[in-house]
C-alpha cells in the first residue's frame, strides 16, 4: 500500500518552455501532497504544500508563479515548471501524506533537464 | 531555526559490519521522527518513530528515539552490499507538521 506514482521520470525541454510533472497517489487518498526538489549530493528542500481544493503553500524563496502547483483531487497533484531556464534543472519529488498521519510517501521523481 | 542534522555524512564499511547512524534535531512542535533510504531515485520509507526509548525493527534495521536528548539512531547489523545508500532522518514539526530533512549519511559497503 501507499504507492505515489510520478510521471515523467524524466523529461528535457528547451529554454523558455514548460513543463508539467503529475503526482498520483495510487492506492490511498491524499490531503495533502508536497513538492520537493533535489540538487545533486543535496538533501531534499521543500517547494510547496499543496492540500487538496485550496492553494499551495510556497516556501521562502519559492517563486509561485514559475512553480504552479494544482491539487484538483485526493489522488492528484500537478507541478507546472514555466518558462523553464537551465538553472531550473533538477530532481523534482512529490511525497503524499494521508490525513492525520505523519508519514510521507514519496514518488520515485522527476529528472528535469533544462536546454 | 529548526534543524535536523546527522552524523557522519558518509560512512565506508565492509559487508558484515554493524554501523550506527546518528540524526539529532532541533525542532518547534514535534510530531515524530522518519527514517528514509534512497538510493538511486525517491527515498523509501524506513522508520516512523514518535515515543522514546521504543526500539523499532525491520530485519537487520532498527531504531530509536531519544526525546529528552533530541537525537534518534538508526543500526544496521551484519550490512549488505545492498544497503549501500543514503539514509535520510527527517523531523515532522513547525506549525503545519512539514517533514524537516537532515542532508542524509552516504553509506557505501564494500564487498
Amino acid at each position: 500500500g501507499a504507492v505515489v506514482s510520478q510521471h515523467p521520470s524524466w523529461v528535457i525541454c528547451k529554454s523558455g518552455t514548460s513543463v508539467k510533472i503529475e503526482c498520483r497517489s495510487l492506492d490511498f487518498q491524499a490531503t495533502t501532497m508536497f513538492w520537493y526538489r533535489q540538487f545533486p549530493k543535496q538533501s531534499l528542500m521543500l517547494m510547496a504544500t499543496s492540500n487538496e481544493g485550496s492553494k499551495a503553500t510556497y516556501e521562502q524563496g519559492v517563486e509561485k508563479d514559475k512553480f504552479l502547483i494544482n491539487h484538483a483531487s485526493l489522488t492528484l497533484s500537478t507541478l507546472t515548471v514555466t518558462s523553464a531556464h537551465p538553472e531550473d534543472s533538477s530532481f523534482y519529488i512529490c511525497s503524499a501524506r494521508l490525513a492525520g498521519r505523519y508519514e510521507q510517501y514519496f514518488g520515485p521523481g522527476t529528472r528535469l533537464t533544462v536546454t | 531555526e529548526d534543524k535536523v542534522v546527522q552524523s557522519p555524512l558518509s560512512l565506508v564499511v565492509h559487508e558484515g559490519d554493524t554501523v550506527t547512524l546518528n540524526c539529532s534535531y532541533e525542532v518547534t512542535n514535534f510530531r515524530s521522527l522518519l527514517w528514509y533510504k534512497q538510493e538511486k531515485k525517491a527515498p523509501t520509507f524506513l522508520f516512523m518513530l514518535t515515543s522514546s526509548g521504543i526500539e523499532k525493527k525491520s530485519g537487520r534495521l532498527s531504531s530509536i528515539l531519544d526525546k529528552k536528548e533530541l537525537f534518534s539512531i538508526l543500526n544496521i547489523t551484519a550490512t549488505q552490499t545492498g544497503d549501500s545508500a543514503v539514509y535520510l532522518c527527517a523531523v515532522s514539526g513547525g506549525s503545519q507538521g512539514n517533514l524537516i530533512f537532515g542532508k542524509g549519511t552516504k553509506l557505501s559497503v564494500k564487498p
